[in-house]
Order: structure tokens, then C-alpha cells, then sequence
């Protein structure tokens, strides 16, 4: 399996800062990368496919970037409400992985 | 937009079987390719169960392959998720979604997800 190894598992930043979480996968895996974002009660949402396409509605201080082994989230001027997990994924192969979170507190 | 909800019990016991159903509103079962189940245990990161394609193949997490099976019905705009044997280690929330595959694969959208517990 592909293992996808997250940095950093929190992360504690005010409103307005810029945040970037990384996510390293144990082999390359091409552009094949996703970001999703975990609130409390709340459906898993897709926030960007193939490292850096964001998804529609997403706001655009949400931004990806890498490829190969090495790909990195960031978000620029945080806001109150992107206080949540989030999670990459593999999708080169099967199974489909997950990195084991990161939860950013505001 | 369509929305997926996950529906089961909330308790079962060890070595028995679990049983959820995935509804789809909003649109029609038959607008997407794959359906799949995730899961995440408590303090833990999510795990890929296992996929269902619309001609009815399946593709499994090898971890689980031997105890699960997913299955469909279009008319009922419904998928559904059977893992057996369980124990301790199969307590989570699991998640129901859909796979797209235009133009590289991803999860979108999810369901909400339902808690499990496995206990006597």
C-alpha cells in the first residue's frame, strides 16, 4: 500500500495567518492527490483533486501544490470557518489512501 | 446537488455482521460510475473499504476483502455495505460516497457518516 504520512497532526494558528500542511507519500504517485476538509458532524468536503484543481464554491485562499512523493496544502488569510481536519489522498492506486489528518485549530 | 446518506445500526455485536445502506438524493444512483465506503476508527485516519462499479463490479481493500461485500440497487437509489466477523477494531464512523473519475479519481460528495460500535 501506499502510505501518505501528514505534518503536522495540529496546528494552532489565528485568523488572518497563512498555513501549509504537507503530505508525503511513500512512493511517487504522480499528480494523483486530493485535500478534503472534516468539520465536526459534517460530510467530508473535497476541497482540491489532482494536487491543485480547487474544487468549485472553494474559496481561493485554499491552494495545492507538489508532485511525486511531496504535495502541501496552504491556506492564505485563515478564517474562523476553516477550523477543521483535513486529510490527503492518494488516488494512483488501489487501495486508496489517507494521510491521518491534520486538525488546524483558529 | 446530490446527497448521500448513510443509515444502520449503531451497535452490533462481535462476530456478527454489519449492515449499512447508503441513500442517494438529489439525483439518480445511475448519474455516477462508482460508489464507495470509507471509514475512520476513533483517533485514527480514514480508511478506503471498498468500491462498487455501476455493471456491478467490485474492487476491495485487501486489509477487509475477506469479510466485505458491497453491493447496488438502482431502483432503489441505494448502495449498500455487508463487513462479517466483526470485533473491537471494526468500531468507526463509516462514510458512504460517491467516486468520479473526470479526470483523476476522487471522492465527491461524501455522506455524513454513521457511528458503529462494536460491543456485546
Amino acid at each position: 500500500d501506499v502510505q501518505m504520512t501528514q505534518s503536522p497532526s495540529s496546528l494552532s494558528a489565528s485568523v488572518g495567518d497563512r498555513v501549509t500542511i504537507t503530505c508525503r507519500a511513500s512512493q511517487s504517485i504522480g499528480g494523483y492527490l486530493n485535500w478534503y476538509q472534516r468539520k465536526p458532524g459534517k460530510a467530508p468536503e473535497l476541497l482540491i483533486s489532482a494536487t491543485s484543481h480547487l474544487q468549485t464554491g472553494v474559496p481561493s485562499r485554499f491552494s495545492g501544490s507538489g508532485s511525486g512523493t511531496e504535495f502541501s496544502l496552504t491556506i492564505t488569510s485563515l478564517q474562523p470557518e476553516d477550523c477543521a481536519a483535513y486529510y490527503c489522498q492518494q488516488s494512483y492506486t488501489t487501495p486508496y489512501t489517507f494521510g491521518q489528518g491534520t486538525k488546524l485549530q483558529i | 446537488q446530490v446527497q448521500l446518506q448513510e443509515s444502520g445500526p449503531g451497535l452490533v455485536k462481535p462476530s456478527g455482521t454489519l449492515s449499512l445502506t447508503c441513500t442517494v438524493s438529489g439525483g439518480s444512483i445511475t448519474s455516477y460510475n462508482w460508489w464507495t465506503w470509507v471509514r475512520q476508527s476513533p483517533g485514527k485516519g480514514l480508511e478506503w473499504i471498498g468500491e462498487i462499479y455501476h455493471s456491478g463490479g467490485t474492487s476491495y481493500n485487501p486489509s477487509l476483502k475477506s469479510r466485505v461485500t458491497i453491493s447496488v440497487d438502482k431502483s432503489k437509489n441505494q448502495f449498500f455495505l455487508n463487513l462479517s466477523s466483526l470485533t473491537a477494531a471494526d468500531t468507526a464512523e463509516y462514510f458512504c460516497a460517491i467516486r468520479t473519475s473526470s479526470p483523476t479519481i476522487k471522492f465527491d460528495p461524501w455522506g455524513q457518516g454513521t457511528l458503529v460500535t462494536v460491543s456485546s
